[in-house]
């Protein structure tokens, strides 16, 4: 079946300006991730939705970002007055429950690699 | 202190040898603990749950140690299929979201 698919691939944009991220879960998972991987380092977690709520956003760095997951599947990880230090790739994933629990595996999608100039 | 801590790397090592990792975590309160890949450019994949008891799946082996606080994974007759970044994760019971070593980049050698 279909995994979890994140548009554009590739973001490129100025110092300053307002992007938009997208994430279209795995069918029928409840949970959904946004994580952000700067270059050699491991992912870091950024929020969660349990179905259309934020259940967690204590990993979001600042004001500047926010995400959206209006009708319970599809997200958008909206970044504002974007700054050099954004640049990164940001991972999207999707579980069956959200549970937490080791059998609650986390699926990820191929992520969007955004630059920031 | 990081939360999950592993060695960078890089391994190199010659097709065929056996290959071990290990990473600590610094939350004694941590439940779940994982083995994630991840190529380069790619997205990490799962590679295998790792339990109390220790479990293997093929030629991995991964084991846990709550009293140390350390995870292993072992690898052996190593394939060149097998370079990749291995990522040491932990999460907590009752929150969902995984936190990640920085990964120990691996090459295997022909």
């Amino acid at each position: 079946g279909a995994g979890v698919s994140q548009t554009p691939s590739n973001k490129v944009t100025e110092k300053g300006k307002y992007v938009e991220l997208r994430c279209d879960p795995i069918s029928g998972h409840t949970a959904l991730y946004w994580y952000r991987q700067s270059l050699g380092q491991g992912p870091e977690f950024l929020i969660y939705f349990q179905g259309t709520g934020a259940a967690d956003d204590s990993g979001l760095p600042n004001d500047r970002f926010f995400a959206v997951r209006p009708e319970g599947s599809v997200s958008t990880l909206k970044i504002q007055r974007t700054e050099r230090g954004d640049s990164a790739m940001y991972l999207c994933a999707s579980s069956l429950s959200g549970s937490g629990s080791q059998q609650d595996t986390q699926y990820f999608g191929p992520g969007t690699r955004l630059t920031v100039l | 202190r990081k939360e999950v801590e592993q060695d960078p790397g890089p391994f190199n090592v010659p097709e065929g040898a056996t290959v071990a990792f290990n990473c600590t975590y610094s939350n004694s309160a941590s439940q779940s603990f994982f083995w994630y890949r991840q190529d380069c450019r790619k997205e990490p994949k799962l590679l295998m749950s790792v339990y109390s008891s220790g479990n293997e799946d093929g030629r991995f082996t991964a084991q846990l140690n709550r009293a140390s606080q350390y995870i292993s994974l072992l690898i052996r007759d190593s394939k060149l299929s097998d370079s990749a970044t291995y990522l040491c994760v932990v999460g907590y019971f009752g929150n969902e979201k995984l936190t990640f070593g920085t990964g120990t980049r691996l090459t295997i050698i022909p």
